[in-house]
Order: structure tokens, then sequence, then C-alpha cells
């Protein structure tokens, strides 16, 4: 079935450059998302990007897409304190369903 | 954006009784809402897909009689945990999505504590 693996921790110090990887296996996705979760909180859009697009970029934030070998970077750009959350990569195919990491728990550090 | 809320934020019960959590899409009409559980420290785990006015469809492992969805509305869907348990203690999410574009947009969360 389909699956999405990212790395469980990332620590960077502060502005630093972030960069949390993903793979994943479902060749139909359609969608690739990246979502934040703040400690005891629901999931926040952060981005998101086409299967047809290669990158994307949204201020401090930077997506990357290899389609090809099904990898997906997500770059945040001078990270903050209060970057320091669970990132989620996520995808969907054709229908509805979003299969969704493990999640990447970003530390940063003064 | 589209906004959703879940109600209550948190909840506290004892075991053997029911709870119920409620989705709501504020200010779009979602014909399709997502029911997800967390447990800690990993990912969400998709639990059932609840179409409006029909039965929602679970994934597998997840129990239709323990968890109840109710999706009576455009706007609401319900997860009713019966019975709860300790084991059922876990952070419920639920996410609406849009019609036009099947958008998924996610609640703030519920914090089930079963003692």
């Amino acid at each position: 079935g389909e699956d999405v693996e990212q790395s469980l921790f990332l620590s960077v110090r502060e502005g630093d450059s972030s960069v949390i990887n993903c793979t994943y296996t479902d060749s139909s996705s359609t969608y690739l998302y990246w979502y934040k979760q703040e400690p005891g909180a629901g999931l926040q859009l952060l981005t998101y990007i086409f299967s047809n697009m290669d990158m994307k970029q949204d201020q401090r934030l930077t997506v990357l897409l290899n389609k090809k070998d099904k990898h997906l970077s997500l770059r945040i750009a001078d990270t903050q304190t209060g970057d320091s959350a669970i990132y989620f990569c996520a995808e969907r195919g054709g229908g509805f369903k979003t299969i969704f990491g493990a999640g990447t728990r970003l530390f940063v550090k003064a | 954006g589209a906004v959703v809320s879940q109600h209550p934020s948190r909840v506290i019960c004892k075991s053997g009784t029911s709870v119920k959590i409620e989705c709501r899409s504020l200010d779009f009409q979602a014909t399709t809402m997502f029911w997800y559980r967390q447990f800690p420290k990993q990912s969400l785990m998709l639990m059932a897909t609840s179409n409006e006015g029909s039965k929602a469809t679970y994934e597998q492992g997840v129990e239709k009689d323990k968890f109840l969805i109710n999706h009576a509305s455009l706007t609401l869907s319900t997860l009713t945990v019966t019975s709860a348990h300790p084991e059922d203690s876990s952070f419920y999410i639920c996410s609406a999505a849009l019609a036009e574009n099947n958008e998924q947009f996610f609640g703030p969360g519920t914090r089930l504590t079963v003692l």
C-alpha cells in the first residue's frame, strides 16, 4: 500500500536553514503537502505542491519535488525558535485519501 | 481560508461511558469529512471517511460499532466513542474537504482521556 517516510528528528541552530526530507511510494500522487503541528494543537497547512511541479517557494519555505525518485523536501530558511514543531509530509492520490508520514520533530537551538 | 472547528477541545471521561466529538466546517460546505487518530509522537491514522447523508467508510482495523460516525449535514460530522476504555485515550482530529477541489482543512483536534 501507500507509504510515506520521513526522518524523526532534526536539530538546527537559529538562523540556519532546515531541510526536512520525505519519500513516498504512491506514483499516482497528485498533491504533496507539508503540515506543521505545534504541541497540543491540530495541523496547520504550510504549503503544498502539485505533482507536475518540481519546486515551489513561499517566503522562507522552499519545496522541492523529485517525482522520479518520489522524494519531497521542505527547506526553511533562517530558521527561528518559533519554527520548532513537528512537520508532517503527506501525499494524496486521485481520490480523497491523504497518507501522512510519521512527522519530523524540528528542534531549533538559540 | 476555510475554518474547521472541533468541540470539545479536551474531554476526560470515565471508563465505560460514551463521548461525542463534533467537527464543524464554519464557512464552507463539506460533503466529505475525515476522522483521524493520533497517538503520542506518532502520525495521523485515518479512521474513517464520512460522507454527508450516507454511512461512513471505515479503515481496516477500526471498529465501526466502537467509533460511531454521523454526518448529518454539510457542515457537521460527529464521532462518538462508545464504551470508552483507557486505550481509547488519544488525540482525535477531523478534516473537511472542499467540494470543488477536495482540499482538506483540519480541525484543532480533541484530546480524549479515559480514566
